[in-house]
């Protein structure tokens, strides 16, 4: 099977721009989570999506918003960005969520922020 | 709400044997799951404990104590390869994941 996938790899933008990430989880899998990583404050979760609704939501201002499509590919969208978005962004997917089921990660969306 | 602790970094030999404690505070608990990132890569999952004891998988073994919030990993006959940040994680009513800050593994020869 493949492994998930996050595009793009890499991305540059500016304090003001917005943004949208996408992630393709592994065939079969119905949830996909988002977390942010950082340096200072670790792996944070972002939200959780099954079967195209938004099943949790972590401690985020409403600048970060997502959606999943029926086929459970996944996208995150950030608007005004400000300099402290700067972070790798990583989606995971599962077969059913909930986080006793072992998560798959993707490679991660490196966003900088200039 | 939930916290993990873990230590911020651990330094061991080539062939020795480590062991990577965490200690959780969550309301309701849900397992304790263990996951490995490489500089540059995507966490990767190592175990997942749900009850009480060892759960062993080749080289790496994961311990569980519900009665004390605790768990840990342990990596034998060590290799360069397992240098690496480890993180615990729980699960919690609203979150897949919580996760701990991450233990940073440098195994030196």
């Amino acid at each position: 099977k493949a492994g998930v996938t996050q595009t793009p790899r890499y991305l540059i933008k500016t304090r003001g721009q917005q943004v949208t990430l996408s992630c393709s989880p592994i065939s079969g899998h119905r949830s996909v989570s988002w977390y942010q990583q950082t340096p200072g404050q670790g792996l944070q979760f972002l939200f959780e999506y099954f079967s195209e609704t938004q099943r949790n939501k972590g401690n985020f201002p409403g600048r970060f918003s997502g959606r999943q499509f029926s086929n459970s590919r996944s996208e995150m969208n950030v608007s005004t960005l400000e300099l402290g978005d700067s972070a790798l962004y990583l989606c995971a997917s599962s077969l059913r969520g909930q986080g006793i089921n072992e998560q798959y990660f993707g490679p991660g969306t490196r966003l900088t922020v200039t | 709400g939930q916290s993990l602790e873990q230590p911020s970094e651990v330094t061991a030999v080539e062939g020795a044997i480590v062991q990577i404690n965490c200690t959780y505070q969550t309301s309701g608990f849900y397992g304790l799951s263990w996951y490995q990132q490489h500089d540059g890569g995507a966490p990767t999952f190592l175990s997942y404990n749900g009850l009480d004891g060892l759960e062993e998988t080749g080289r790496f073994s994961s311990f569980l104590s519900r009665s004390d919030s605790y768990g840990y990993l342990l990596l034998q006959e060590l290799q360069m390869k397992d240098s690496a940040s480890y993180f615990c994680a729980v699960p919690s009513g609203n979150t897949p994941l919580v996760f701990g800050k991450g233990t940073r593994l440098s195994v030196i020869a």
